[in-house]
């Protein structure tokens, strides 16, 4: 089955410690993004990947940082986590990238808490 | 940069038809994707506009104005499954990923 898989779904951490958020996709696509979630804010950009070792920064990535090591995994980093990253997290892959119309294929999300 | 405007919420009754109005100023755009989103779930594609025109698909239906930078979706004989969040993406050069509004909160009645 074709899919994007995130882990964890859920995650409650404290301030400063490190954590990594998983992304992995089945479908040989080529690129690769993630996005955070906030009421009111819709889905925003943090990074995206164009192809293995290619990435380049989104709408606010501050905070974050992320690697493409292989086609298929795409994590997410937060070195020193802060309570304004608490959000809810998605993935996403699509086959191409603009302007070829491909949908993105999104995973489950991650919902962090920050403490 | 790229900005998106669609309303907050939208209201309408089961069996009626509903429009999600999406405006957009971005440069060198590409194309207008809709997905949509159940309570904090995944998003979902549902339609992507590159030409001038109404796509229908089902149910759905998508269209967009390039010169008017706007598009909208509507969808009939809503059901009240339909109730959702409702994303206008917009896909313009400079970017690789689309970029999406704030999303449509649609709530269906019985």
């Amino acid at each position: 089955e074709a899919q994007v898989t995130q882990n964890p779904r859920y995650l409650i951490t404290v301030t400063g410690k490190k954590l990594t958020v998983t992304c992995s996709q089945n479908m040989n696509h080529e690129y690769m993004s993630w996005y955070r979630q906030d009421p009111g804010l819709g889905l925003r950009q943090i990074y995206y990947s164009m192809n293995v070792e290619v990435t380049d920064k989104g709408d606010v990535p501050e905070g974050y940082k992320v690697s493409r090591k292989e086609k298929r995994n795409f994590p997410l980093i937060l070195e020193s986590p802060s309570p304004n990253q608490t959000s809810l997290y998605f993935c996403a892959s699509s086959l191409v990238g603009a302007p070829g119309g491909q949908p993105q294929h999104f995973g489950d999300g991650t919902r962090l808490s920050i403490l | 940069g790229q900005s998106l405007e669609q309303p907050s919420e939208v209201t309408a009754v089961e069996g009626a038809i509903v429009q999600i109005n999406c405006t957009y100023q971005t440069s060198g755009f590409y194309g207008l994707s809709w997905y949509q989103q159940h309570d904090g779930g995944a998003p979902t594609f549902l339609s992507y506009n590159a030409l001038d025109g109404l796509e229908e698909t089902g149910r759905f239906s998508s269209f967009l104005s390039r010169s008017d930078s706007y598009g909208y979706l509507l969808l009939q004989e809503l059901q009240m499954k339909d109730s959702a969040s409702y994303f206008c993406a917009v896909s313009a050069g400079g970017s690789y990923i689309p970029t999406f509004g704030r999303g449509t909160s649609l709530i269906v009645h019985p």
